[in-house]
């Protein structure tokens, strides 16, 4: 069935280093893809998106890669600051007329001192 | 910047009560969502609208009714509210342009059924 999950519940990172989160995607049509960002309290917010036709896109200390051969999508944050610590959803919408997207479970991000 | 505005951060209310829960976006957005997101199973689609009185069904729509009066305002009732609609609500917006997606969300409400 259609799918968006991620490898790892929750991941601990060392304040400083870079953090890689992954998620896996089981629908080929997908065709555009968005990292999320929730905050304890807050509503999921919109950090960086990629669409089909690019592997790699890159934001202000954050780059997504895409890489469509194994259907999988990774977000990495360079020089990872306690302000990082949050659930990290990916999504994806598929090739279709409408705009619904497909939430992933999440992966908690815990920065370590 | 986009805001999405829901009405209340938390609200308590016992079974049997009809609720409503209300969300406004301010950038003109067609498309509004509602969520409600669970420890396990994360977000969740309830009822999504492209237009003004326009709504279609989510993943789980059963227990939950939607209105869509004005562009900006997306209303979600639960007619007859029960513990199992304990949750998490997040109402979502979006403009489809140039084949982006990207969803706003709001601050979310958590209700609470007793």
């Amino acid at each position: 069935g259609e799918s968006v999950g991620l490898h790892l519940p929750t991941l601990s990172v060392q304040e400083g280093d870079n953090s890689i989160i992954n998620c896996a995607y089981s629908n080929s049509a997908s065709d555009y893809f968005i990292w999320y960002k929730q905050e304890s309290g807050k509503g999921p917010q919109f950090i960086i998106d990629i669409r089909s036709n690019m592997d790699k896109r890159q934001g202000q200390r954050v780059t997504v890669l895409l890489n469509k051969t194994v259907k999988h999508l990774s977000l990495q944050i360079a020089a990872t600051q306690p302000g990082d610590s949050a659930v990290y959803f990916c999504a994806e919408n598929m090739r279709r007329r409408d705009d619904k997207i497909i939430f992933g479970k999440g992966t908690r991000l815990h920065i370590l001192p | 910047d986009v805001k999405v505005t829901q009405s209340s951060r938390y609200l308590v209310k016992r079974t049997g009560e009809k609720v409503f829960l209300e969300c406004v976006q301010d950038m003109d957005h067609e498309n509004m969502f509602w969520y409600r997101q669970d420890p396990g199973l994360g977000l969740r689609l309830i009822y999504f609208s492209y237009d003004v009185k326009m709504k279609e069904k989510g993943d789980i729509p059963e227990g939950y009714s939607v209105s869509r009066e004005k562009k900006e305002r997306f209303s979600l009732i639960l007619e007859s509210a029960s513990t199992n609609q304990t949750s998490m609500y997040l109402c979502a917006s979006s403009l489809s342009k140039g084949g982006r997606y990207e969803q706003y969300f709001g601050p979310g409400t958590r209700l609470t059924v007793t």
